[in-house]
Formats: structure tokens, sequence, C-alpha cells
């Protein structure tokens, strides 16, 4: 599975969009981009996924720039309880896959 | 709401004691779960994955004979730490694919040994 490089920490002000990038140049063209956070002491929760297009739902957008390259995890205002660890992964869009985390980015909002 | 669980949240045992943890798909069918460990302040590391009906895969170093899971039905797989140890202590964490390619993860479960 391709590597991903994300941030060690980021800081954010409660209230404010908190961007989180994530680059992926080795990904190849079966593969998605998925985003996940754990909150402390808890398991990993699902955020978003998208293999070329923006997507948006109710917890987050992920923008993937054009050549997939990297993307970006946008949380649009954020709040205390959206600091966590925020793992940006890419998985085969077939088979049975278990996702592989790297280190992520821990997300400190600040009050 | 959850759509997996796991169970216990939290068990203390004693050293050479075995301990089971089960990790349950809430109304859906998953033919294969993924069991993961994290130690404090880690990422998580896959330990095996679990496929119903049949032996369980397991990743480079993690022993089979000491970590025995067991996937009986689609809904059901089970994680048995055998003669535990203090170093075993660590948050386990199960997950399964609901439909397409998202995974989700169970609430996770610690395991102290002592």
């Amino acid at each position: 599975d391709a590597k991903t490089t994300q941030p060690p920490s980021m800081d954010c002000a409660e209230g404010r969009a908190a961007n989180l990038p994530c680059n992926h140049s080795t990904i190849s063209g079966n593969e998605y981009v998925y985003w996940y956070r754990q909150i402390h002491s808890q398991g990993p929760q699902y955020i978003i996924h998208g293999l070329k297009n923006n997507e948006t739902n109710e917890m987050a957008s992920l923008i993937i720039t054009e050549d997939r390259k990297s993307s970006t995890l946008i949380l649009p205002h954020a709040t205390l309880r959206d600091t966590a660890v925020y793992y940006c992964i890419v998985r085969p869009i077939t088979g049975r896959r278990a996702l592989t985390f790297g280190s992520g980015t821990r997300l400190q909002v600040q009050p | 709401g959850a759509v997996v669980s796991q169970h216990p949240s939290w068990v203390i045992c004693k050293s050479g004691t075995s301990v089971k943890i089960e990790c349950r798909s809430l109304d859906f069918q998953a033919t294969t779960m993924f069991w993961y460990r994290q130690f404090p302040k880690q990422s998580l590391m896959l330990m095996a994955t679990s496929n119903e009906g049949s032996k369980a895969t397991y990743e480079q170093g993690v022993e089979k004979d000491k970590f025995l899971i067991n996937h009986a039905s689609l809904t059901l797989s089970t994680l048995t730490v055998t003669s535990a140890h203090p170093e075993d202590s660590s948050f386990y964490i199960c997950s399964a694919s609901l439909s397409g390619n998202t995974i989700y993860f169970g609430e996770g479960s610690w395991l102290t040994v002592v």
C-alpha cells in the first residue's frame, strides 16, 4: 500500500477551520484515500474517504489534488471534541486488506 | 451508532492466565475482521486478519499460538491471549468492513496483566 506522510502535530483555534494535510505521492490508481481519527483511549472513528473527487459529509470535507498525490481533510468549525490523532490512509479499492496506520497528526483544538 | 462492538472494554488478569476478547459486527455480516494492538503513545499495529470459517492470517512477529483467533460466525470473532504476561498489556482493537470498502472499528479493549 502507498505510504502517507502527515505532520506530527497541529494546533487549531476553536471555531476555526482545521486543515490537515497528507502526502501520498506514490498512490496508485486503484487506491482510495481514507481518513480516520482516534480520540484518546477509543477505537478509531471513520471520517471520510475518496478516490479522486472532493468529498463532503456531516463531519468533514476531503480535498484531493488533481494528481492525487496529496489531500487535505477540512474540519470546518473545529470544537474541543475534535482534539484527536488524525490518520490518513490509502488502501486498494478491491480486496479485503486491512488498514495500515502511520503516526498520524495530533490535532489540538485550543479554546 | 456503533457498528462494531467489543467486549470487555477493559480486563485485568493474572500473569499466566488466558483472557478472551470478543468482537461483534452489529446488524451486518463480516466475513473478515481485523485485530490490532496499540501500546501507549504508539500507532495501531495489525496483528491478524480473521476469516470466517478458516484460519486467521497473522502478521510477521505475532505468535499465533499465543494470540488465538476464532471467527466461528459471520458476526463474531474472538481473540484469546493465552498465558498472558505483563508485556501483553495493551489496547486491543478489532475492525470489520460494513459494505463497500469502509472499515469500522470497535471501541477497543484494555488489557492489563498483573
